[in-house]
């Protein structure tokens, strides 16, 4: 799986987008890009994932550069509650029983 | 919405028992996984499984064992506890089997072996 490198931190008012970018260099022609998030004490959660085309759903919006690579997640108000520890994954999307591979991740702090 | 329920979020053992971890997903998802995250370490694959009485060791089976009697739940179990499994245990499921779905992780069961 192609390497990720995300930001340590970021900060955000509550209200205002959030943009988290990552960089994914070497990322491979059949290799997906995934977003978690984690906050303290609980499971990971899924946000969303992409090959080449944005997508957006009701948590957030996924904007993939044209020579993928690089991305960007987007929440577009961000809330206190979206604190929490953002993973960016680049992994190929035929490996339905192989472990994901979380890095250090961007910890976004949103205050009010 | 997926829903992966963990049957404990807190858990304290003492050494030498046999610990049982139970998970059940709402989806009628194929895949089932077991982690462990620990700080500095990441995620680690305990076990996965691919369907019912499938199972492939992941990449710390050792101490370790599964069971899927049944589509919706994935157990498992820790043989003889050591101080060594105190973690946080993470059960995850996934849709098919050769496609980009993703995982979709429960609360986690915070274990502490005594």
């Amino acid at each position: 799986d192609a390497k990720t490198t995300q930001p340590t931190s970021m900060d955000c008012a509550e209200g205002r987008a959030a943009n988290l970018p990552c960089n994914h260099s070497t990322i491979s022609g059949n290799e997906y890009v995934y977003w978690y998030r984690q906050i303290h004490s609980q499971g990971p959660q899924y946000i969303i994932h992409g090959l080449k085309n944005n997508e957006t759903n009701e948590m957030a919006s996924l904007i993939i550069t044209e020579d993928r690579k690089s991305s960007t997640l987007i929440l577009p108000h961000a809330t206190l509650r979206d604190t929490a520890v953002y993973y960016c994954i680049v992994r190929v999307g035929r490996q339905a029983g192989t472990a994901l591979i979380f890095g250090k991740g961007t910890t976004l702090s949103v205050s009010s | 919405d997926v829903k992966v329920t963990q049957s404990s979020r807190y858990l304290v053992k003492r050494t030498g028992e046999k610990v049982f971890l139970e998970c059940v997903q709402d989806m009628d998802h194929e895949n089932m996984f077991w982690y462990r995250q620990d700080p500095g370490l990441g995620l680690r694959l305990i076990y996965f499984s691919y369907d019912v009485k499938m199972k492939e060791k992941g990449d710390i089976p050792e101490g370790y064992s599964v069971s899927r009697e049944k589509k919706e739940r994935f157990s498992l179990i820790l043989e003889s506890a050591s101080t060594n499994q105190t973690s946080m245990y993470l059960c995850a499921s996934s849709v098919g089997q050769w496609n980009n779905q993703p995982q979709h992780f429960g609360d986690g069961t915070r274990l502490s072996i005594l």
